[in-house]
Protein backbone atom coordinates (compact mmCIF):
# COMPACT_ATOMS: atom_id res chain seq x y z
CA UNK A 1 0.00 0.00 0.00
CA UNK A 2 1.07 3.93 -0.62
CA UNK A 3 1.31 6.14 1.83
CA UNK A 4 2.29 9.83 2.45
CA UNK A 5 4.01 10.84 5.97
CA UNK A 6 5.04 14.30 6.87
CA UNK A 7 6.03 13.86 10.18
CA UNK A 8 5.68 17.45 11.73
CA UNK A 9 2.34 18.70 12.00
CA UNK A 10 3.66 22.18 12.78
CA UNK A 11 6.96 24.15 12.07
CA UNK A 12 8.08 27.11 12.70
CA UNK A 13 10.46 29.54 11.25
CA UNK A 14 12.14 32.98 11.45
CA UNK A 15 11.76 35.42 8.57
CA UNK A 16 14.84 35.03 6.73
CA UNK A 17 16.02 31.74 8.04
CA UNK A 18 16.06 28.43 6.00
CA UNK A 19 12.96 26.31 6.06
CA UNK A 20 12.85 22.78 5.50
CA UNK A 21 9.45 20.38 5.76
CA UNK A 22 9.74 17.07 6.12
CA UNK A 23 7.75 14.47 4.10
CA UNK A 24 8.43 10.63 3.44
CA UNK A 25 6.75 7.67 1.72
CA UNK A 26 6.24 4.42 0.94
CA UNK A 27 5.45 2.72 -2.48
CA UNK A 28 5.85 -0.33 -4.10
CA UNK A 29 7.00 0.94 -8.14
CA UNK A 30 8.47 4.04 -8.60
CA UNK A 31 6.80 6.78 -7.16
CA UNK A 32 6.44 10.37 -8.11
CA UNK A 33 6.48 13.29 -6.23
CA UNK A 34 4.64 16.55 -5.63
CA UNK A 35 4.45 19.62 -3.07
CA UNK A 36 1.36 21.95 -2.71
CA UNK A 37 0.43 24.40 -0.84
CA UNK A 38 -2.82 25.62 0.64
CA UNK A 39 -3.58 29.42 1.98
CA UNK A 40 -6.75 29.98 3.92
CA UNK A 41 -9.92 29.17 1.98
CA UNK A 42 -8.38 28.39 -1.12
CA UNK A 43 -7.53 25.23 -3.13
CA UNK A 44 -4.17 23.68 -3.10
CA UNK A 45 -1.53 25.85 -5.52
CA UNK A 46 1.16 23.48 -7.45
CA UNK A 47 4.71 24.10 -5.51
CA UNK A 48 7.50 21.67 -7.41
CA UNK A 49 7.33 18.13 -8.53
CA UNK A 50 9.58 15.00 -8.76
CA UNK A 51 8.86 12.22 -11.97
CA UNK A 52 12.95 11.05 -12.58
CA UNK A 53 16.10 12.20 -13.25
CA UNK A 54 18.25 15.06 -10.86
CA UNK A 55 17.44 14.07 -7.07
CA UNK A 56 17.37 18.05 -6.49
CA UNK A 57 14.01 19.65 -8.25
CA UNK A 58 13.27 23.49 -8.18
CA UNK A 59 9.68 25.00 -8.32
CA UNK A 60 7.65 28.13 -7.48
CA UNK A 61 8.40 31.00 -5.25
CA UNK A 62 11.91 29.96 -4.39
CA UNK A 63 10.71 26.51 -2.78
CA UNK A 64 12.98 22.96 -4.13
CA UNK A 65 12.58 19.91 -2.69
CA UNK A 66 15.19 16.54 -2.71
CA UNK A 67 14.28 12.78 -3.48
CA UNK A 68 16.09 10.73 -1.51
CA UNK A 69 15.09 7.02 -2.60
CA UNK A 70 17.62 5.51 -0.10
CA UNK A 71 15.70 7.09 3.17
CA UNK A 72 12.63 7.11 0.91
CA UNK A 73 12.09 11.03 1.49
CA UNK A 74 11.21 14.10 -0.49
CA UNK A 75 11.82 17.22 2.16
CA UNK A 76 10.49 20.26 0.77
CA UNK A 77 13.43 23.61 1.28
CA UNK A 78 14.28 27.19 0.94
CA UNK A 79 16.47 28.99 1.62
CA UNK A 80 15.21 32.26 3.08
CA UNK A 81 11.78 31.95 4.52
CA UNK A 82 9.01 34.53 3.93
CA UNK A 83 6.10 35.21 6.21
CA UNK A 84 3.86 35.11 3.40
CA UNK A 85 5.19 31.22 3.21
CA UNK A 86 2.76 30.80 6.32
CA UNK A 87 0.30 28.19 4.82
CA UNK A 88 -0.27 24.48 5.13
CA UNK A 89 1.72 22.17 2.87
CA UNK A 90 0.84 18.79 1.32
CA UNK A 91 2.84 16.22 0.17
CA UNK A 92 1.61 13.85 -2.59
CA UNK A 93 2.48 10.70 -3.83
CA UNK A 94 1.70 9.45 -7.39
CA UNK A 95 2.43 5.86 -8.34
CA UNK A 96 1.46 5.17 -12.34
CA UNK A 97 -2.12 3.67 -12.63
CA UNK A 98 -3.14 4.47 -9.20
CA UNK A 99 -4.66 7.49 -7.50
CA UNK A 100 -2.88 10.78 -5.59
CA UNK A 101 -1.99 9.91 -1.83
CA UNK A 102 -1.84 13.02 0.35
CA UNK A 103 0.14 13.67 3.59
CA UNK A 104 -1.41 14.95 6.04
CA UNK A 105 -0.36 18.17 6.10
CA UNK A 106 2.08 20.60 7.79
CA UNK A 107 1.36 23.80 8.94
CA UNK A 108 4.44 26.76 8.32
CA UNK A 109 4.36 29.46 10.64
CA UNK A 110 7.08 32.38 9.67
CA UNK A 111 7.61 34.64 12.17
CA UNK A 112 8.86 38.22 11.80
CA UNK B 1 -5.76 30.13 -19.58
CA UNK B 2 -8.82 30.10 -16.85
CA UNK B 3 -7.81 27.78 -13.97
CA UNK B 4 -9.88 25.48 -12.39
CA UNK B 5 -14.06 26.87 -11.44
CA UNK B 6 -16.35 25.60 -8.78
CA UNK B 7 -19.78 26.69 -8.10
CA UNK B 8 -20.80 27.50 -6.00
CA UNK B 9 -18.41 28.31 -3.30
CA UNK B 10 -20.36 27.84 -0.02
CA UNK B 11 -23.36 25.46 0.77
CA UNK B 12 -25.04 25.27 3.34
CA UNK B 13 -27.64 22.44 3.54
CA UNK B 14 -29.78 20.45 6.14
CA UNK B 15 -29.73 16.35 6.40
CA UNK B 16 -31.06 14.31 4.44
CA UNK B 17 -30.92 17.03 1.46
CA UNK B 18 -29.01 15.96 -1.55
CA UNK B 19 -26.47 18.29 -3.44
CA UNK B 20 -24.85 18.78 -6.66
CA UNK B 21 -21.47 20.44 -6.94
CA UNK B 22 -20.45 21.94 -10.22
CA UNK B 23 -16.43 21.59 -11.50
CA UNK B 24 -15.39 23.62 -14.51
CA UNK B 25 -11.48 22.40 -15.72
CA UNK B 26 -9.06 24.10 -17.35
CA UNK B 27 -9.67 24.77 -20.90
CA UNK B 28 -8.18 20.82 -22.72
CA UNK B 29 -8.23 19.23 -19.34
CA UNK B 30 -9.64 16.00 -19.71
CA UNK B 31 -9.37 14.62 -16.71
CA UNK B 32 -11.42 15.97 -13.28
CA UNK B 33 -10.79 14.56 -9.86
CA UNK B 34 -12.88 15.28 -6.84
CA UNK B 35 -11.54 15.01 -3.36
CA UNK B 36 -12.54 16.01 0.37
CA UNK B 37 -11.22 17.72 2.82
CA UNK B 38 -12.02 17.91 6.75
CA UNK B 39 -9.77 18.38 9.42
CA UNK B 40 -10.37 15.02 10.68
CA UNK B 41 -9.60 12.88 7.55
CA UNK B 42 -7.20 15.44 5.71
CA UNK B 43 -7.74 15.02 1.76
CA UNK B 44 -9.78 11.86 0.62
CA UNK B 45 -9.70 11.01 -3.24
CA UNK B 46 -13.41 10.60 -3.94
CA UNK B 47 -13.02 9.78 -8.13
CA UNK B 48 -11.99 10.39 -11.04
CA UNK B 49 -13.58 11.14 -14.36
CA UNK B 50 -11.83 10.70 -18.32
CA UNK B 51 -13.64 11.29 -21.05
CA UNK B 52 -17.01 11.32 -19.56
CA UNK B 53 -15.84 7.93 -18.20
CA UNK B 54 -14.99 7.45 -14.15
CA UNK B 55 -11.36 5.60 -14.52
CA UNK B 56 -10.57 5.57 -10.58
CA UNK B 57 -12.47 5.99 -7.20
CA UNK B 58 -12.09 6.32 -4.01
CA UNK B 59 -13.67 4.06 -0.45
CA UNK B 60 -16.75 6.73 -0.48
CA UNK B 61 -20.38 5.60 0.07
CA UNK B 62 -22.37 5.09 -2.74
CA UNK B 63 -24.18 8.16 -1.43
CA UNK B 64 -21.72 10.37 -3.33
CA UNK B 65 -21.43 9.95 -7.25
CA UNK B 66 -20.34 11.83 -9.92
CA UNK B 67 -20.40 12.68 -13.97
CA UNK B 68 -18.46 14.63 -16.68
CA UNK B 69 -20.13 16.02 -19.72
CA UNK B 70 -18.65 16.17 -23.25
CA UNK B 71 -17.33 19.45 -22.21
CA UNK B 72 -15.19 17.96 -19.44
CA UNK B 73 -17.16 20.07 -17.47
CA UNK B 74 -17.82 17.42 -14.34
CA UNK B 75 -20.56 17.56 -11.41
CA UNK B 76 -20.57 16.04 -8.03
CA UNK B 77 -23.69 15.03 -6.21
CA UNK B 78 -24.22 13.94 -2.67
CA UNK B 79 -27.71 12.37 -1.54
CA UNK B 80 -28.66 11.84 2.01
CA UNK B 81 -26.95 14.38 3.25
CA UNK B 82 -25.28 13.33 6.88
CA UNK B 83 -23.59 15.93 9.24
CA UNK B 84 -20.17 14.41 8.83
CA UNK B 85 -20.40 15.22 4.69
CA UNK B 86 -19.75 19.04 5.73
CA UNK B 87 -16.24 19.72 4.23
CA UNK B 88 -14.01 21.41 1.84
CA UNK B 89 -14.90 19.95 -1.40
CA UNK B 90 -12.02 20.25 -4.26
CA UNK B 91 -11.77 19.41 -7.89
CA UNK B 92 -8.86 19.25 -9.97
CA UNK B 93 -8.07 19.13 -13.62
CA UNK B 94 -4.99 17.62 -15.97
CA UNK B 95 -4.48 16.49 -19.22
CA UNK B 96 -5.13 12.89 -18.02
CA UNK B 97 -1.77 11.37 -17.59
CA UNK B 98 -0.51 9.41 -15.37
CA UNK B 99 2.20 11.61 -14.12
CA UNK B 100 0.77 14.74 -15.13
CA UNK B 101 -0.01 18.14 -12.38
CA UNK B 102 -3.15 18.44 -10.80
CA UNK B 103 -4.60 21.69 -10.92
CA UNK B 104 -7.14 22.61 -7.97
CA UNK B 105 -9.89 24.81 -8.09
CA UNK B 106 -10.46 27.14 -4.85
CA UNK B 107 -13.35 24.32 -3.70
CA UNK B 108 -16.71 24.39 -2.26
CA UNK B 109 -17.52 24.54 1.15
CA UNK B 110 -20.70 22.35 1.95
CA UNK B 111 -22.14 22.65 5.75
CA UNK B 112 -24.73 20.52 6.57
CA UNK B 113 -26.89 21.39 9.65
Amino acid sequence: AQSVAQPEDQVNVAEGNPLTVKCTYSVSGNPYLFWYVQYPNRGLQFLLKYITGDNLVKGSYGFEAEFNKSQTSFHLKKPSALVSDSALYFCVLGNYGQNFVFGPGTRLSVLP
Amino acid sequence: KAGVTQTPRYLIKTRGQQVTLSCSPISGHRSVSWYQQTPGQGLQFLFEYFSETQRNKGNFPGRFSGRQFSNSRSEMNVSTLELGDSALYLCASNGGGRTDTQYFGPGTRLTVL
